[in-house]
Protein backbone atom coordinates (compact mmCIF):
# COMPACT_ATOMS: atom_id res chain seq x y z
CA UNK A 1 0.00 0.00 0.00
CA UNK A 2 1.22 3.36 -0.64
CA UNK A 3 1.94 5.57 2.31
CA UNK A 4 4.34 7.30 4.13
CA UNK A 5 5.96 6.39 7.64
CA UNK A 6 7.67 8.31 10.55
CA UNK A 7 9.07 5.42 11.99
CA UNK A 8 9.71 7.57 15.43
CA UNK A 9 6.83 8.92 17.30
CA UNK A 10 8.51 10.67 19.78
CA UNK A 11 12.14 11.80 19.98
CA UNK A 12 13.78 13.60 22.87
CA UNK A 13 17.15 15.67 22.63
CA UNK A 14 19.23 17.51 24.44
CA UNK A 15 19.45 21.05 23.77
CA UNK A 16 22.49 21.77 21.32
CA UNK A 17 22.94 18.59 20.22
CA UNK A 18 21.96 17.06 16.54
CA UNK A 19 18.72 15.74 15.31
CA UNK A 20 17.35 13.64 12.57
CA UNK A 21 13.79 12.46 12.08
CA UNK A 22 13.05 10.23 9.68
CA UNK A 23 10.58 9.54 6.61
CA UNK A 24 10.21 6.91 4.30
CA UNK A 25 7.39 6.47 1.42
CA UNK A 26 6.00 3.67 -0.55
CA UNK A 27 4.93 5.22 -4.08
CA UNK A 28 6.14 3.85 -7.39
CA UNK A 29 5.64 7.28 -9.06
CA UNK A 30 8.21 10.53 -8.75
CA UNK A 31 7.25 12.07 -5.16
CA UNK A 32 7.21 15.68 -4.29
CA UNK A 33 8.30 15.93 -0.53
CA UNK A 34 7.65 18.45 1.85
CA UNK A 35 8.28 18.60 6.20
CA UNK A 36 5.82 20.59 7.78
CA UNK A 37 6.77 21.81 11.97
CA UNK A 38 3.57 22.22 13.97
CA UNK A 39 4.37 24.26 17.26
CA UNK A 40 1.68 23.36 20.15
CA UNK A 41 -1.73 24.77 19.47
CA UNK A 42 -0.94 26.23 16.15
CA UNK A 43 -1.19 25.10 12.44
CA UNK A 44 1.53 23.15 9.91
CA UNK A 45 4.29 25.51 9.10
CA UNK A 46 5.96 24.72 5.70
CA UNK A 47 9.74 23.67 6.83
CA UNK A 48 11.45 22.92 3.65
CA UNK A 49 10.19 20.79 0.18
CA UNK A 50 11.67 18.81 -2.65
CA UNK A 51 10.94 18.90 -6.23
CA UNK A 52 13.65 18.30 -8.25
CA UNK A 53 17.85 18.96 -8.73
CA UNK A 54 19.91 19.07 -5.65
CA UNK A 55 18.37 16.45 -3.34
CA UNK A 56 20.16 18.16 -0.57
CA UNK A 57 17.59 21.00 0.61
CA UNK A 58 17.69 23.73 3.36
CA UNK A 59 14.59 25.29 4.82
CA UNK A 60 13.84 27.75 7.63
CA UNK A 61 14.78 27.75 10.96
CA UNK A 62 18.27 26.07 9.81
CA UNK A 63 16.39 22.62 9.14
CA UNK A 64 17.77 20.83 6.30
CA UNK A 65 16.73 17.38 4.29
CA UNK A 66 18.05 14.72 2.11
CA UNK A 67 16.51 12.75 -0.61
CA UNK A 68 17.38 9.66 -1.05
CA UNK A 69 15.86 7.58 -3.82
CA UNK A 70 17.31 4.45 -3.42
CA UNK A 71 16.35 4.34 0.28
CA UNK A 72 12.85 5.93 -0.60
CA UNK A 73 13.71 8.84 2.40
CA UNK A 74 13.42 12.26 2.94
CA UNK A 75 15.23 12.56 6.64
CA UNK A 76 15.21 16.26 8.24
CA UNK A 77 18.51 17.59 10.32
CA UNK A 78 18.88 20.08 12.32
CA UNK A 79 23.00 20.10 13.68
CA UNK A 80 22.20 22.25 17.08
CA UNK A 81 18.56 21.93 18.02
CA UNK A 82 16.95 24.69 19.99
CA UNK A 83 14.36 24.62 23.23
CA UNK A 84 12.17 26.16 19.97
CA UNK A 85 12.23 23.44 18.21
CA UNK A 86 9.84 21.43 20.35
CA UNK A 87 7.07 20.33 18.08
CA UNK A 88 5.44 18.06 16.34
CA UNK A 89 6.73 17.31 12.95
CA UNK A 90 5.11 16.21 9.78
CA UNK A 91 6.70 14.46 6.69
CA UNK A 92 4.37 14.84 3.11
CA UNK A 93 4.53 13.39 -0.28
CA UNK A 94 2.70 14.04 -3.31
CA UNK A 95 2.64 11.75 -6.16
CA UNK A 96 0.54 12.74 -9.98
CA UNK A 97 -1.13 9.45 -9.24
CA UNK A 98 -2.89 10.72 -6.22
CA UNK A 99 -3.93 14.12 -8.04
CA UNK A 100 -0.59 15.76 -6.12
CA UNK A 101 -3.23 14.92 -2.92
CA UNK A 102 -1.10 15.72 0.40
CA UNK A 103 -0.33 12.39 1.79
CA UNK A 104 0.66 12.98 5.56
CA UNK A 105 2.76 10.86 7.58
CA UNK A 106 1.61 10.29 11.61
CA UNK A 107 4.04 12.97 12.81
CA UNK A 108 7.14 13.34 15.16
CA UNK A 109 6.51 14.73 18.05
CA UNK A 110 9.63 16.33 19.45
CA UNK A 111 10.91 17.06 23.08
CA UNK A 112 14.10 19.32 23.64
CA UNK A 113 15.31 18.93 27.30
CA UNK A 114 17.70 21.32 28.89
CA UNK B 1 -2.06 39.67 3.93
CA UNK B 2 -3.18 37.10 6.59
CA UNK B 3 -3.31 33.60 4.71
CA UNK B 4 -5.16 31.23 5.68
CA UNK B 5 -8.02 32.14 8.36
CA UNK B 6 -10.65 29.97 9.98
CA UNK B 7 -13.31 30.85 12.54
CA UNK B 8 -13.99 30.00 15.55
CA UNK B 9 -10.45 28.61 17.00
CA UNK B 10 -12.70 26.58 19.30
CA UNK B 11 -16.25 25.53 19.39
CA UNK B 12 -17.80 22.82 21.74
CA UNK B 13 -21.24 21.31 20.64
CA UNK B 14 -23.66 18.26 21.87
CA UNK B 15 -24.40 15.56 20.03
CA UNK B 16 -26.43 16.02 17.54
CA UNK B 17 -26.07 19.93 16.82
CA UNK B 18 -25.00 21.29 13.90
CA UNK B 19 -22.61 24.02 12.98
CA UNK B 20 -20.41 25.68 9.74
CA UNK B 21 -16.40 26.04 10.08
CA UNK B 22 -15.40 29.00 7.84
CA UNK B 23 -12.09 29.68 5.86
CA UNK B 24 -10.79 32.10 4.00
CA UNK B 25 -7.67 32.71 2.39
CA UNK B 26 -6.23 35.95 0.68
CA UNK B 27 -3.69 34.14 -1.70
CA UNK B 28 -5.83 34.01 -4.91
CA UNK B 29 -5.28 30.35 -4.54
CA UNK B 30 -7.39 28.16 -6.82
CA UNK B 31 -7.82 25.13 -4.73
CA UNK B 32 -9.01 24.58 -0.74
CA UNK B 33 -8.71 21.55 1.33
CA UNK B 34 -10.28 20.39 5.07
CA UNK B 35 -8.58 18.48 7.00
CA UNK B 36 -9.20 16.46 10.69
CA UNK B 37 -6.15 15.73 12.65
CA UNK B 38 -6.29 13.24 15.37
CA UNK B 39 -3.83 11.46 17.42
CA UNK B 40 -1.64 9.51 16.01
CA UNK B 41 -3.56 9.72 12.84
CA UNK B 42 -1.76 12.48 11.36
CA UNK B 43 -3.69 14.80 9.10
CA UNK B 44 -6.55 12.98 6.87
CA UNK B 45 -8.26 14.58 3.83
CA UNK B 46 -12.08 15.46 4.53
CA UNK B 47 -13.04 17.31 0.98
CA UNK B 48 -11.17 19.66 -1.27
CA UNK B 49 -12.24 22.26 -3.58
CA UNK B 50 -9.86 22.21 -6.89
CA UNK B 51 -10.93 25.09 -8.55
CA UNK B 52 -14.41 27.70 -7.76
CA UNK B 53 -17.70 25.54 -8.22
CA UNK B 54 -16.14 22.37 -7.75
CA UNK B 55 -15.75 19.99 -4.41
CA UNK B 56 -14.74 16.72 -4.10
CA UNK B 57 -14.69 13.94 -1.28
CA UNK B 58 -11.33 12.86 0.64
CA UNK B 59 -10.84 10.07 2.69
CA UNK B 60 -13.28 10.84 5.46
CA UNK B 61 -15.52 12.48 4.20
CA UNK B 62 -18.27 10.86 6.14
CA UNK B 63 -20.90 13.26 8.19
CA UNK B 64 -19.12 16.24 6.65
CA UNK B 65 -20.93 18.65 3.96
CA UNK B 66 -18.80 21.73 2.21
CA UNK B 67 -19.64 24.58 -0.16
CA UNK B 68 -16.94 26.57 -1.96
CA UNK B 69 -18.74 29.92 -1.77
CA UNK B 70 -16.23 31.80 -4.36
CA UNK B 71 -12.91 32.24 -4.49
CA UNK B 72 -11.80 33.06 -1.10
CA UNK B 73 -14.22 31.11 1.03
CA UNK B 74 -14.56 27.49 1.81
CA UNK B 75 -16.72 26.62 4.58
CA UNK B 76 -17.15 22.84 6.28
CA UNK B 77 -20.89 21.78 8.03
CA UNK B 78 -21.66 19.35 10.45
CA UNK B 79 -25.12 18.76 10.08
CA UNK B 80 -25.35 16.30 12.91
CA UNK B 81 -22.44 15.99 15.25
CA UNK B 82 -20.98 12.92 16.54
CA UNK B 83 -18.30 12.25 19.57
CA UNK B 84 -16.43 10.92 16.92
CA UNK B 85 -15.90 14.42 14.76
CA UNK B 86 -14.12 15.79 17.73
CA UNK B 87 -10.72 16.67 16.00
CA UNK B 88 -8.88 19.47 15.50
CA UNK B 89 -9.94 20.71 11.34
CA UNK B 90 -7.60 22.41 9.56
CA UNK B 91 -8.06 24.56 6.37
CA UNK B 92 -5.66 24.14 3.68
CA UNK B 93 -5.19 26.15 0.35
CA UNK B 94 -2.93 25.86 -2.80
CA UNK B 95 -2.54 27.68 -6.12
CA UNK B 96 -3.65 24.68 -8.08
CA UNK B 97 -4.39 21.28 -7.56
CA UNK B 98 -2.96 19.94 -10.73
CA UNK B 99 0.30 20.58 -10.14
CA UNK B 100 2.49 20.12 -7.17
CA UNK B 101 2.50 22.76 -4.94
CA UNK B 102 2.84 24.14 -1.27
CA UNK B 103 -0.23 23.66 0.76
CA UNK B 104 -0.73 27.00 3.00
CA UNK B 105 -2.27 25.70 6.17
CA UNK B 106 -4.76 27.90 8.72
CA UNK B 107 -4.33 28.23 12.56
CA UNK B 108 -6.84 25.18 13.08
CA UNK B 109 -10.56 24.73 14.73
CA UNK B 110 -10.79 22.84 18.18
CA UNK B 111 -13.93 21.12 18.04
CA UNK B 112 -15.27 18.98 20.98
CA UNK B 113 -18.24 16.98 20.98
CA UNK B 114 -20.37 15.99 23.80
Amino acid sequence: AQSVTQPDIHITVSEGASLELRCNYSYGATPYLFWYVQSPGQGLQLLLKYFSGDTLVQGIKGFEAEFKRSQSSFNLRKPSVHWSDAAEYFCAVQIVDSGYELNFGKGTSLLVTP
Amino acid sequence: NAGVTQTPKFQVLKTGQSMTLQCAQDMNHNSMYWYRQDPGMGLRLIYYSASEGTTDKGEVPNGYNVSRLNKREFSLRLESAAPSQTSVYFCASSPNRASPDTQYFGPGTRLTVL
